[in-house]
């Protein structure tokens, strides 16, 4: 059965850092790609980028680039998303996600997802 | 790039059906695959249709995807509508390894 599970709920302050996780589990985790989506407190989802744990290939949401750092490693099968420095705006429920075969043909699996809560 | 629209909202009695619009901003609709996802509230989001009309395993075929390039749009259509049916519902799509997503439609069943 393919699992994607992420991390729980994390509270911080701006400014701090935070790496959270995705951990894979019963399938060939190199040869999918894994995504990240955002959905703010309300609001829609939105796309922020993707790796290929084969060989950590990923590609950033125009969005995102520079914001956000997405990695992976595969000998436990984890992907990972993480922050430098925190903003407010960070807060949000941050979801991982297979995507299938084909690039172009969206995601099969999703994550449970992680809520982020910025607050001073 | 471009965008993607969806009504903020749709609503359907038990037992009817419902259609929801995607409608792409430029380019052709069909130059990209149009998935569907379902958000029940306080669960992560499910693929419900990809590749414009394939139903994954497991969904029922009261879910069905297909584009219009007339329109350049894609339409999900629920049919039977049941109180499980009750979610948001997004269209995602694809451009120079990008997804877009659309805003989302919150379906309501009466």
């Amino acid at each position: 059965e393919v699992q994607l599970v992420q991390s729980g709920a994390e509270v911080k302050k701006p400014g701090e850092s935070l790496k959270i996780s995705c951990k894979g589990s019963g399938y060939s985790f190199t040869n999918y790609w894994i995504g990240w989506v955002r959905q703010m407190p309300g609001k829609g989802l939105e796309w922020m980028g993707v790796i290929y744990p084969g060989d950590s290939d990923t590609k950033y949401s125009p969005s995102f680039q520079g914001l956000v750092t997405i990695s992976a490693d595969k000998s436990i099968t984890t992907a990972y998303l993480q922050w430098s420095s925190l903003k407010a705006s960070d807060t949000a429920i941050y979801y991982c996600a297979r995507l299938r075969d084909a690039f172009t043909s969206g995601a099969d699996f999703w994550g449970q997802g992680t809520l982020v809560t910025v607050s001073s | 790039n471009f965008m993607l629209t969806q009504p903020h909202s749709v609503s359907g009695s038990p037992g009817k059906t419902v259609t929801i619009s995607c409608t792409r901003s430029s380019g052709r609709i069909a130059t990209n695959f149009v998935q569907w996802y379902q958000q029940r509230p306080g669960s992560a989001p499910t693929n419900v249709i990809y590749d414009d009309n394939q139903r994954p395993s497991g969904v029922p075929d009261r879910f069905s995807g297909s584009i219009d390039s007339s329109s350049n749009s894609a339409s999900l259509t629920i049919s039977g509508l049941r109180t499980e049916d009750e979610a948001d519902y997004y269209c995602q799509s694809y451009h120079s390894s990008n997804w877009v997503f659309g805003g989302g439609t919150k379906l309501t069943v009466l």
